[in-house]
C-alpha cells in the first residue's frame, strides 16, 4: 500500500513562499510521478502541477508558472511544493497525490493559510 | 473553470439509483484517457470509488460503478445510502495541458 504524508499546516503572510513536503512509502519512490492538488475552501479540486521522482521532469499548470517549483529527493523519498509570493487566492488545503498500478493515493493535506 | 463538466448538485431518495456525468473533450476522456472518481467527505482528502473508467478499489461497494462513452463519463450508484451523501469527483489526464484534470464536483444528497 503506497502512503504519503505531508507536512503540517502553515500560516503565511502576503508574498512570502510556501515550501510543503510529502514523503512517500510502500513502493519504489523512483518510479513514481507525484502530481500536487490545491482545493481552496468551499471550491473544487485544482491540479498544481506534476514531477517524476525518476528523472526530475516536471509539468505545471499554466496559472502558476513562474510560483510553483517540485522537486524530490530521492535520499528521503520525498516530495516538495514551493510555492511564491503568495496572494490571499493561495489559501488552500494543499495535497500531493501518486498513482499506482492506476489507483490514485493521496496525502492527508497541508491546509495554508495567507493573511497579513 | 474546470475543464471537465459535472452537474453541481444531484439529491435522491435512500434505495434509489443515481447516475453523475463527466463531460471532457477530445483532449481527454475523449483521448482515451482513463476517467477516475473520488468521494470527498467534508474535512478529508478526496478518495477512489472508481479508477480506470470501471474498476472498484477494495472496500468499495458494487454499489458503485463507471462508464464512459465518447467524450463522457459516468457515475453510478445503486442502493444509495445515507453514508453516499458526499461530493464527488471526476478526473482524468488532458494532453494539452499535459496534466489531470477534474471535474468541478457535483454534490450527491441523500434525502
Amino acid at each position: 500500500q503506497v502512503h504519503l504524508v505531508q507536512s503540517g499546516g502553515e500560516v503565511k503572510k502576503p508574498g512570502a513562499s510556501l515550501k510543503v513536503s510529502c514523503q512517500i512509502s510502500g513502493y519504489t519512490f523512483t518510479s513514481l510521478g507525484i502530481n500536487w492538488v490545491r482545493q481552496a475552501p468551499g471550491q473544487g479540486l485544482e491540479w498544481m502541477g506534476w514531477i517524476s521522482a525518476y528523472n526530475g521532469n516536471t509539468n505545471y499548470a499554466q496559472k502558476l508558472q513562474g510560483r510553483v517549483t517540485l522537486t524530490t529527493d530521492t535520499s528521503t523519498n520525498t516530495a516538495y511544493l514551493e510555492l511564491r509570493s503568495l496572494i490571499a487566492d493561495d489559501a488552500a488545503m494543499y495535497y500531493c497525490a501518486t498513482q499506482y498500478q492506476l489507483i490514485s493515493y493521496w496525502g492527508q493535506g497541508t491546509l495554508v493559510a495567507v493573511s497579513s | 473553470q474546470p475543464v471537465l463538466t459535472q452537474p453541481p448538485s444531484v439529491s435522491r431518495a435512500p434505495g434509489q439509483r443515481v447516475t453523475i456525468s463527466c463531460t471532457g473533450n477530445s483532449s481527454n476522456i475523449g483521448a482515451g484517457y482513463d476517467v477516475h472518481w473520488y468521494q470527498q467527505l467534508p474535512g478529508t482528502a478526496p478518495k477512489v470509488v472508481i479508477y480506470g473508467n470501471n474498476n472498484r478499489p477494495s472496500g468499495v461497494p458494487d454499489r458503485f460503478s463507471g462508464s464512459n462513452s465518447g467524450t463522457s463519463a459516468s457515475l453510478a450508484i445503486t442502493g444509495l445510502q445515507a453514508e453516499d451523501e458526499a461530493d464527488y469527483y471526476c478526473q482524468s489526464y488532458d494532453s494539452s495541458l499535459r496534466g489531470w484534470v477534474f471535474g468541478g464536483g457535483t454534490k450527491l444528497t441523500v434525502l
